[in-house]
């Protein structure tokens, strides 16, 4: 059984760029979740995706945003990049659908934003 | 709004002591889920376990051990024999509200284990 994957491992960008990071869910996994983790901090919940539609958002602006695939990948997209997004950022896949209580994370994207 | 306290920031053990997480939760909910995730320094979050508000009884998984003690809402999560490869940073979660699939993470307790 294949687990969460997620693209790049690292990225620098600069202040007012745009960022695409990438999750491929689990195996048998149909919904993801994503978070954002600051340095020394816990997760905190971006938003949800089932069914390729947004299920859930957290509080974050706008321009977080999301896709999910048919084959039940995701992107989150930030645009206009600020130096408080600098963070790991991290996939989570689950079985079950609005429910998704048990979340199998991905090893993270670590976004630097200079 | 849930809330989960870690008071511990950093804990540090020499190898084979037992060691113990403390949890602390807020939740207006009267039945919720209870999570604690591992997350080594390659940054994966790791599953550990997850325990319905239902069942108060002490849960023991190898060296691991959780105690829920909804009385005082805590549950705390207790490595017996610690190892190196136990150090990593423990979370304490549990679901942003009744039927939510959100979670709501403490800030985590860094645990070091010295050989």
């Amino acid at each position: 059984e294949t687990g969460v994957t997620q693209s790049p491992t690292h990225l620098i960008k600069t202040r007012g760029q745009q960022v695409t990071l990438r999750c491929s869910s689990q195996s048998g996994h149909n919904t993801v979740s994503w978070y954002q983790q600051a340095l020394g901090q816990g997760p905190q919940f971006i938003f949800q995706y089932y069914r390729e539609e947004e299920n859930g958002r957290g509080n974050f602006p706008p321009r977080f945003s999301g896709l999910q695939f048919p084959n039940y990948s995701s992107e989150l997209n930030v645009n206009a990049l600020e130096l408080d997004d600098s963070a790991l950022y991290l996939c989570a896949s689950s079985r079950s659908g609005r429910f998704s209580y048990e979340q199998y994370f991905g090893p993270g994207t670590r976004l630097t934003v200079t | 709004a849930q809330k989960v306290t870690q008071a511990q920031t950093e804990i540090s053990v020499v190898e084979k002591e037992d060691v113990t997480l403390d949890c602390v939760y807020e939740t207006r909910d009267t039945t919720y889920y209870l999570f604690w995730y591992k997350q080594p320094p390659s940054g994966e979050l790791v599953f550990l376990i997850r325990r319905n508000s239902f069942d108060e009884q002490n849960e023991i998984s190898g060296r691991y051990s959780w105690n829920f003690q909804k009385s005082t809402s805590s549950f705390n999560f207790t490595i017996t024999a610690s190892q190196v490869v136990d150090s990593a940073v423990y979370f304490c979660a549990l679901p942003s509200g009744a039927g939510s699939y959100q979670l709501t993470f403490g800030k985590g307790t860094k645990l070091s284990v010295i050989p």
